[in-house]
Parts: structure tokens; sequence; C-alpha cells
């Protein structure tokens, strides 16, 4: 496994403002992944962070209000740009390990995000 | 993309009884991943499936994947407190999406003592 961080674990934000969460891990990964959590509901992929290269988004996700940096293969930020009170959600970074592509992944402790 | 389709959305047991969540899908699967997430804390892997038929045994924990590769289980036998948490099932899309995980609703499990 990884030790995984995130910071900051909790902000409360006015709207409009911005917030960059940082994601920290022990080791190498090719692979880094964003996720969403709203209060009592599953997890929704918001992009794929890659190293060297722009992220992958998915459907119902835009670069402009989820910028994505991913400086070397154990760093990654997302900002969460220009923010309203449905932007309040946890927030979770995970990697996947293993050379062989396993599949699992592991999850950073999350940052709650409040938008007042 | 893949969809996964999960239930119960809650269940309460009491300690001791048993405790099962389905997972099931419309396609078929390539893989099918189990995860809990404690009250306040973040997913935790459990364990991956791949194989049709596939079962596998975690202590309490029992995992299977369907034979057409379009559902699975996780069945708990004798629930304890510290079984408490939200149960994902996941799966990951193969090919170039691979890495990509869809998630199923959760189950919700409460243990009264």
């Amino acid at each position: 496994s990884a030790v995984i961080s995130q910071k900051p674990s909790r902000d409360i934000c006015q709207r409009g403002t911005s917030l960059t969460i940082q994601c920290q891990v022990d080791s190498q990964v090719t692979m880094m992944f964003w996720y969403r959590q709203q209060p009592g509901q599953s997890l929704t992929l918001i992009a794929t962070a890659n190293q060297g290269s722009e992220a992958t988004y998915e459907s119902g996700f835009v670069i402009d209000k989820f910028p994505i940096s991913r400086p070397n293969l154990t760093f990654s930020t997302l900002t969460v740009s220009n923010m309203s009170p449905e932007d309040s959600s946890i927030y979770l970074c995970s990697v996947e390990l293993g050379l062989h592509r396993s599949g699992e992944q592991y999850f950073g402790p999350g940052t709650r995000l409040t938008v007042t | 993309g893949q969809q996964v389709m999960q239930i119960p959305q809650y269940q309460h047991v009491q300690e001791g009884e048993d405790f099962t969540t389905y997972c099931n899908s419309s396609t078929t699967l390539s893989n099918i991943q189990w995860y809990k997430q404690r009250p306040g804390g973040h997913p935790v892997f459990l364990i991956q499936l791949v194989k049709s038929g596939e079962v596998k045994k975690q202590k309490r924990l029992t995992f299977q994947f369907g034979e057409a590769k379009k559902n699975s289980s996780l069945h708990i036998t004798a629930t304890q407190t510290t079984d408490v948490g939200t149960y994902f099932c996941a799966s990951n899309a193969g090919g170039t999406s691979y890495g990509k995980l869809t998630f199923g609703q959760g189950t919700i499990l409460t243990v009264h003592p």
C-alpha cells in the first residue's frame, strides 16, 4: 500500500472563491485520480491526473472549473474554482499501485469542503 | 460507460446476523472491486474479482462474481459492530479506460449491539 495525504483536511469557503487541494503520495505512482463524494452519496470520478500532460476529465467536469496539476509522480493538485454551495462535498484523491496495473485503488483521507 | 446498481441502499442488522449486498450491471464487467468506507473515513480496498464465477473469502466476508460477470455479492457472516460502514462495489473499465472506477451507490450497514 501507500501513504497518501491530502491538504487541507477541511475548509469553509465563500462562494466565488477558489480552493486548491493537494495530494501527496509517499511513492511514485503512474495513475492518480480525483473523486467527488457529495454528502451521503457515492463517489464520482472527476478526472485522471496524468504526469506530464493534461488531465483527462469525465463527463460533466471541465478544466476551467476543476484545473488539475500533476508536476511529478508523487504529487497532484485539484483546484475548485469559482465555488458555489453546490460544490460542497468531500474531494478524494486516489492512486493505483503496482507495476502490473492490478486496478485496486488507495484513497487519501479526503478534503471536506463547505461553501457558504 | 459502465454502470453498476447496488442494493439495498440501507441494511440494519442485529449483531450476529448475516448481511449481503448485491451489485448488478446490464453489461459484462471486466472485473469487480469492493471497498468499505467507515463513517467519516475514506474508501478502503477490500478485494478484486476478475474470473467468471470466482469466489473469495476474507475471514467472515465472502465475495462472489457471477458466471456471466454481470453481478457480484458481498456476504458477511455473523456481523460485528466493527462491520459498520458503507460497502461499495466498483468496476474498472478495461482497455484505454483501465483505472477509471465506476462506483455503485453503496449499501450503508448499521449493526445494532
